[in-house]
């Protein structure tokens, strides 16, 4: 059933530079969620979104931000990048309260 | 705050035993339970839940795990282990009585089928 896909693949950035994560949802799906999953880690919650609204935050900072669209689309933006911020980005979304989430392959963001 | 403990790194099977990888769970409220797995450089694919009812899940690909609530485990089984089912494994919990708290998952177990 997963169709969610996102945007881009990999990307190779500097530090401080900005960069833009894209995700399509699954059709029907109104919650999306993002998460960071370091090289060796469990996948981490940074943020989730319900019908346009922020509504979870985990423990990153404000540099971590994002926006769901009407159409369920949503975008994960990290400012001024961190060597630490490398890892795989991954986007999930759910249908329902009690519906396994459905991921996305992730964007592995490497930061030079 | 919910939080999940997979206790094992590495598990090692030989192809045709029966497998497990153990998962223990920690949360306020009514636990909504998960299994994922991951295969290299890929997203995690949905395996099984538990929500409500019988305590014995079946899921994709022959895995089958059991809600404990007094032991508050989640342990993931298979029959017999296939030399494709090796990846990483991740237990999940969310609080079922909360509709906007996220899924929190175990730090992985990665699952080696020895043929």
């Amino acid at each position: 059933e997963t169709g969610v896909t996102q945007s881009p693949t990999h990307l190779i950035k500097t530090r401080g530079q900005q960069v833009t994560l894209r995700c399509s949802s699954q059709s029907g799906h109104n919650t999306v969620s993002w998460y960071q999953q370091a090289l060796g880690q469990g996948p981490q919650f940074i943020f989730q979104y319900y019908r346009e609204e922020e509504n979870g935050r985990g423990n990153f900072p404000p540099r971590f931000s994002g926006l769901q669209f009407p159409n369920y689309s949503s975008e994960l933006n990290v400012n001024a990048l961190e060597l630490d911020d490398s890892a795989l980005y991954l986007c999930a979304s759910r249908r329902d309260r009690a519906g396994e989430l459905f991921f996305g392959e992730g964007s592995r963001l490497t930061v030079l | 705050a919910q939080s999940v403990a997979q206790p094992e790194d590495q598990v090692n099977v030989a192809e045709g035993n029966p497998l497990t990888v153990k998962c223990t769970y920690s949360v306020s409220g009514n636990p909504y339970l998960f299994w994922y797995v991951q295969y290299p450089n890929r997203g995690l694919q949905f395996l099984l839940k538990y929500i409500t009812g019988d305590n014995l899940v079946k899921g994709s690909y022959g895995f089958e795990a059991e809600f404990n609530k007094s032991q508050t485990s989640f342990h993931l089984k298979k029959p017999s282990a296939l030399v494709s089912d090796s990846a990483l494994y991740f237990c999940a919990v969310r609080d079922g009585n909360s509709g906007n708290t996220p899924l929190v998952f175990g730090k992985g177990t990665r699952l080696s089928v020895i043929a």
